[in-house]
């Protein structure tokens, strides 16, 4: 099975400023197809999960352009320019190259 | 606008079964692949199982195959996971979600105890 291995486990952050979540495979994530199935997803608290980014780099509609998606291969980062109170939650990293479909431990984030 | 609506999680007996239903709305569900994902209290997300568009082609995570059973009904639009042999560790809140290789529309979820 693919692993998602995520860095920082636990993200305190200062409002305003950035915060960057990495996210590692233990195999190459990009599809026969060409593309990489990588996507990001937030869980704010007592919420269901919502995708930000698919395809490792691509918005999803609502979502604010502080938010991006970059990497290749098997190393990926979510990158938040100026967090704000309502990023407060946790982060996941999900793979849909491979079968089974894994997901990243998760990134809390918090603020400080 | 796309919906997903669970229905039948509850409380169950360790041994016991559960069937899930997942009622879709707002998209072409006949043509859209569909899973099951499942969050334990206070854990991450973990994929369970997924499912082609005609129903001929079924996925499963290690932890529930032979288990749990995915199917559909494209003349009701309704996905399904019927559990049998409920553990413990099956205790989660369950979501179904479009498609399998990235999930943008998730159900609201359906809670799922299994304990005597």
């Amino acid at each position: 099975d693919v692993v998602l291995t995520q860095s920082p486990l636990s993200l305190p952050v200062t409002l305003g400023q950035p915060a960057s979540i990495s996210c590692r495979s233990s195999q190459s994530l990009v599809y026969s197809d060409g593309n990489t199935y990588l996507s990001w997803l937030q869980q704010r608290p007592g919420q269901t999960p919502r995708r930000l980014i698919y395809k490792v780099s691509n918005r999803d509609s609502g979502v604010p352009d502080r938010f991006s998606g970059s990497g290749s291969g098997t190393d990926f980062t979510l990158q938040i320019n100026r967090v704000e109170a309502e990023d407060v939650g946790v982060y996941y990293c999900m793979q849909g190259t491979h079968w089974p479909r894994t997901f990243g431990q998760g990134t809390k984030v918090e603020i400080k | 606008e796309v919906q997903l609506l669970e229905s039948g999680g509850g409380l169950v007996q360790p041994g016991g079964s559960l069937r899930l239903s997942c009622a879709a709305s707002g998209f072409t569900f006949s043509s859209s692949t569909m899973s099951w994902v499942r969050q334990a209290p206070g854990q991450g997300l973990e994929w369970v199982s997924s499912i082609s568009a005609s129903g001929a082609t079924t996925y499963y995570a290690d932890s529930v195959k032979g288990r749990f059973t995915i199917s559909r009904d494209n003349s009701e639009n309704t996905l399904f996971l019927q559990m049998n042999s409920l553990r413990a560790e099956d205790t989660a809140v369950y979501y179904c979600a479009k498609d399998s290789a990235s999930f943008f529309y998730w159900g609201q979820g359906n809670r799922v105890t299994v304990s005597s």
